[in-house]
């Protein structure tokens, strides 16, 4: 299986500050399509996942524009340009180029 | 407004069967594959497999950890896709969560509660 490694695991930061969050895959994710199937997912507090980033800068529906994200091949960020309160959660980068698809470890976001 | 809900979940002993439930509404049901997630207490997220829209082809994948006890079907009629975990085991334990699509789940249900427990 393809090893997602997130870094930080944790990640306190100071409201209107940025943040980064690193995911490296062990694999390239570049599909046989052209195409990188690299996701990124907030999980608030007690909640469902919630997808912000799809193929690797594609941002959702609805997803505010402070969060973007880059990358290509196996180095991928997911960045906060100025944190808010809501940004509370965890954060998980996954891949679903090879089967089966696999989530980093998480990074949790809380404010200094 | 696209809606996954989960539901079934609940307390069993360990070996017994349980059979989850996944009803969608917003989007054109059968058209869509449905993947299912799920997260031990505490922890991250894992994949358990999905199940594929049988306009594509009819293909069902699973993670190993549950491959020969778990199984995906889906009723497009009623707009549900369903979850049978038998022979189940302390560590099935975790909200279980489906999601629309494959490669790029966007839209998640709110997850139901397995605890296997004696």
């Amino acid at each position: 299986d393809v090893v997602m490694t997130q870094s930080p695991l944790s990640l306190p930061v100071t409201l209107g500050q940025p943040a980064s969050i690193s995911c490296r895959s062990s694999q390239t994710l570049v599909y046989s399509d052209g195409n990188t199937y690299l996701n990124w997912f907030q999980q608030r507090p007690g909640q469902s996942p919630r997808r912000l980033i799809y193929q690797v800068s594609n941002r959702d529906s609805g997803v505010p524009d402070r969060f973007s994200g880059s990358g290509s091949g196996t180095d991928f960020t997911l960045t906060i340009s100025r944190v808010e309160a809501e940004d509370v959660g965890v954060y998980y980068c996954m891949q679903g180029t090879h089967w089966p698809g696999t989530f980093g470890q998480g990074t949790k976001v809380e404010i200094k | 407004e696209v809606q996954l809900v989960e539901s079934g979940g609940g307390l069993v002993e360990p070996g017994r069967s349980l059979r989850l439930s996944c009803t969608g509404s917003g989007f054109t049901f059968g058209a869509q594959s449905i993947s299912w997630f799920r997260q031990a207490p505490g922890k991250g997220l894992e994949w358990v497999g999905y199940i594929a829209s049988k306009i594509y082809v009819e293909t069902e994948q699973y993670v190993a950890s549950v491959k020969g006890r778990f199984s995906f079907s889906r009723d497009d009629s009623e707009g549900i896709a369903y979850l049978q975990m038998n022979n189940l085991k302390t560590e099935d334990t975790g909200v279980y969560y489906c999601a629309r699509n494959v490669w790029q789940p966007d839209s998640w249900g709110q997850g139901t509660l397995v605890t296997v427990s004696s």
